[in-house]
């Protein structure tokens, strides 16, 4: 199985900020990539696939980057309402299916 | 406009089966040809894939599970449901089912079950 890393596990952050997030994957994945955003209480809600493909409404601020087997989600500028845990998630080499354990953005 | 919809929160025992459904509305589970799947999350950790069905029938569970699931599909109620038998504590957790298109695009709103006596 793939297995996918995310770091940090935790990062602070201002209103304002440019974030990055990062995903690495055991073995290349070929942009078979997706990013969640979930809050608390809610479902993940897909944010980007094929690595840098923004999904329906998802603001502009959110893009994503990478190939072989690093990638990244950068916020341009962060808003309050970007606090959330982000998961990357690969569908190259599947079954199973297979998440990174989770980045929690915190101000 | 496609929309996933779950059942309420469930207790079940240990040893026991649980059932969970998902109810589709604003497309037919039948068309587009994409997988239908179950994640779950225990509490306070990430995501765990449960397996996904094609409404042909073809279905895959991730292999940590030990046989326990079996996902169906029911294109006469438009829903399909999961079933995880002898569980323990370790099976309490938020399940959610999803569509894949690319990535899982579409999520339902998650089922708390806890199992406890």
């Amino acid at each position: 199985d793939i297995v996918v890393t995310q770091s940090p596990a935790t990062l602070s952050v201002s209103p304002g900020d440019k974030v990055s997030l990062s995903c690495r994957a055991s073995r290349s994945i070929a942009a078979r990539l997706a990013w969640y955003q979930q809050k608390p209480g809610q479902a993940p809600r897909l944010l980007i696939y094929e690595a840098s493909t923004r999904a329906t409404d998802v603001p502009v601020r959110f893009s994503g980057s990478g190939s072989g087997t690093e990638y990244t989600l950068t916020i341009s500028a962060l808003q309050s309402e970007d606090v959330a845990v982000y998961y990357c998630q690969q569908y190259h080499n599947w079954p199973p299916v297979t998440f990174g354990q989770g980045t929690r953005l915190e101000i | 406009q496609l929309q996933l919809q779950q059942s309420g929160s469930r207790l079940v025992k240990p040893s026991q089966t649980l059932s969970l459904t998902c109810a589709v509305s604003g497309a037919s589970i039948s068309s587009g040809g994409y997988p239908w799947n179950w994640i779950r999350q225990s509490p306070g950790k990430g995501l765990e894939w449960i397996g996904y069905m094609y409404h042909s029938g073809t279905s895959y569970y991730n292999p940590s599970l030990k046989g326990r699931v079996t996902i169906s599909v029911d294109r006469s109620k438009n829903q399909f449901s999961l079933q995880l038998t002898s569980v323990t504590a370790a099976d309490t957790a938020v399940y959610y089912c999803a569509r894949s298109k690319v990535g899982l695009d579409v999520w339902g709103q998650g089922t708390t079950v806890t199992v406890s006596s």
